[in-house]
């Protein structure tokens, strides 16, 4: 069975630096790796997906990288600002369509 | 550019009392699904669709029934409400099931069971 750890649980940083979230999963025949970001009492909204075959993907400040191998894949956000202020939750499937396994989250709260 | 639709946003129900929590996309997505998130749990899979007239159970698919018509719509039915389905629940779809595509969701329905 397919285990999604997401460590630090709560993460704490000023404004302006820069950080990185760890996404670690324990089968690494998937298909793909999403992060999303929850913000209070929201749905998730999609951040980055990286396709297997990937080994990294941008958007902005945010880049995802997958290492397949090792299991693990990391969120950089650089130069953070308040707004990013919110959970961030990483989704792996794997060997099918109800197979869909998501992190517990990184709260992440940026001071200004 | 609605995305994935749900409703109600906010429910409060009596233990035993029925209801359905709506979703609708319009992104013309094969595959749909509904989660609920409960604290300290993460997100875990009620009931997914791979396409109009199929459906299969996820992880916690007791006390709810789900069925899909329609392409757009995947409608969640709660039978018999009890405490323990309080929770925030969420629809989400995707072109491909979630296998290689991209899954988007709603913005949840949060119902309480009194």
């Amino acid at each position: 069975k397919q285990e999604v750890t997401q460590i630090p649980a709560a993460l704490s940083v000023p404004e302006g630096e820069n950080l990185v979230l760890n996404c670690s999963f324990t089968d690494s025949a998937i298909y793909n790796l999403q992060w999303f970001r929850q913000d209070p009492g929201k749905g998730l909204t999609s951040l980055l997906l990286i396709q297997s075959s990937q080994r990294e993907q941008t958007s902005g400040r945010l880049n995802a990288s997958l290492d397949k191998s090792s299991g693990r894949s990391t969120l950089y956000i650089a130069a953070s600002q308040p707004g990013d202020s919110a959970t961030y939750l990483c989704a792996v499937p794997n060997g099918g369509y109800q197979k869909v396994t998501f992190g517990t989250g990184t709260k992440l709260q940026v001071i200004p | 550019n609605a995305g994935v639709t749900q409703t109600p946003k906010f429910q409060v129900l009596k233990t035993g009392q029925s209801m359905t929590l709506q979703c609708a996309q319009d992104m013309n997505h094969e595959y749909m699904s509904w989660y609920r998130q409960d604290p300290g749990m993460g997100l875990r899979l009620i009931h997914y669709s791979v396409g109009a007239g199929i459906t299969d159970q996820g992880e916690v698919p007791n006390g709810y029934n789900v069925s899909r018509s329609t392409t757009e719509d995947f409608p969640l039915r709660l039978l018999s409400a009890a405490p323990s389905q309080t929770s925030v629940y969420f629809c989400a779809s995707g072109q491909r099931g979630g296998v290689s595509g991209e899954l988007f969701f709603g913005e949840g329905s949060r119902l309480t069971v009194l």
